[in-house]
């Protein structure tokens, strides 16, 4: 069975500082591992994913994860906080081979001038 | 993703009315997705389509039904709408991987 559980539902930086959301999964096979991000009214953007290449990914607007099998962690990174991050972050798992998505609850992020 | 629309973008109807959200997609993909989206929640899956043919039921499927009228669209209808099925609800494509491309959503209110 596969499942994701975000640590923090909403997590507050100051801009220019470092943003970490957390994530942990659980999967019987090789997952698949996608972060997703969602502003205000609008669609899911993908951020980055990662499918058993190299375990430490970099993504869009400056954002990485790394895949850390040994900790069942997928945690998203980047070092320096922008204003036009802020918004709701998804950590989603999918089993290799699968079709099927499966969502986190979501990390709301705010982002502090 | 401007390659995956939905249509209408908000809609509001009340309690046993039959209404359809429709999603339509340019990027070529066989298959397709409909989810929906709670405060608080991550999305949950209520149907998705392999091909034209090939239609599945996701985690939510009861109270839906969906069609697929070519490659390039798949409906979902709520055949008697109810207030608990107030949501966001997202169409996705994917070309046969894992990595899945949403639309913009729609806002339902049932009232």
């Amino acid at each position: 069975a596969q499942s994701v559980t975000q640590l923090d539902s909403h997590v507050s930086v100051s801009e220019g500082t470092p943003v970490l959301l957390r994530c942990n999964y659980s999967s019987s096979y090789s997952p698949s591992l996608f972060w997703y991000v969602q502003h205000p009214n609008k669609g899911l953007q993908l951020l980055l994913k990662y499918t058993s290449a190299a375990t430490l990914v970099k993504g869009i607007n400056g954002f990485e994860a790394e895949f850390k099998k040994s900790e069942t962690s997928f945690h998203l990174t980047k070092p320096s906080a922008h204003m036009s991050d802020a918004a709701e972050y998804f950590c989603v798992v999918s089993e290799s081979g699968a079709n099927n998505l499966f969502f986190g609850t979501g990390t709301r992020l705010t982002v502090i001038p | 993703d401007a390659d995956v629309t939905q249509t209408p973008r908000n809609r509001i109807t009340k309690t046993g009315k039959r209404i359809m959200l429709e999603c339509s997609q340019t990027k070529g993909h066989d298959r397709m997705y409909w989810y929906r989206q709670d405060p608080g929640l991550g999305l949950q899956l209520i149907y998705y389509s392999f091909d034209v043919k090939d239609i599945n039921k996701g985690e939510i499927s009861d109270g839906y039904s969906v069609s697929r009228q070519a490659q390039a669209k798949f409906s979902l209808s709520l055949e008697s709408a109810i207030p608990n099925q107030t949501a966001l609800y997202f169409c996705a494509t994917s070309a046969g991987g894992a990595t899945q491309y949403f639309g913009p959503g729609t806002r339902l209110l049932v009232l």
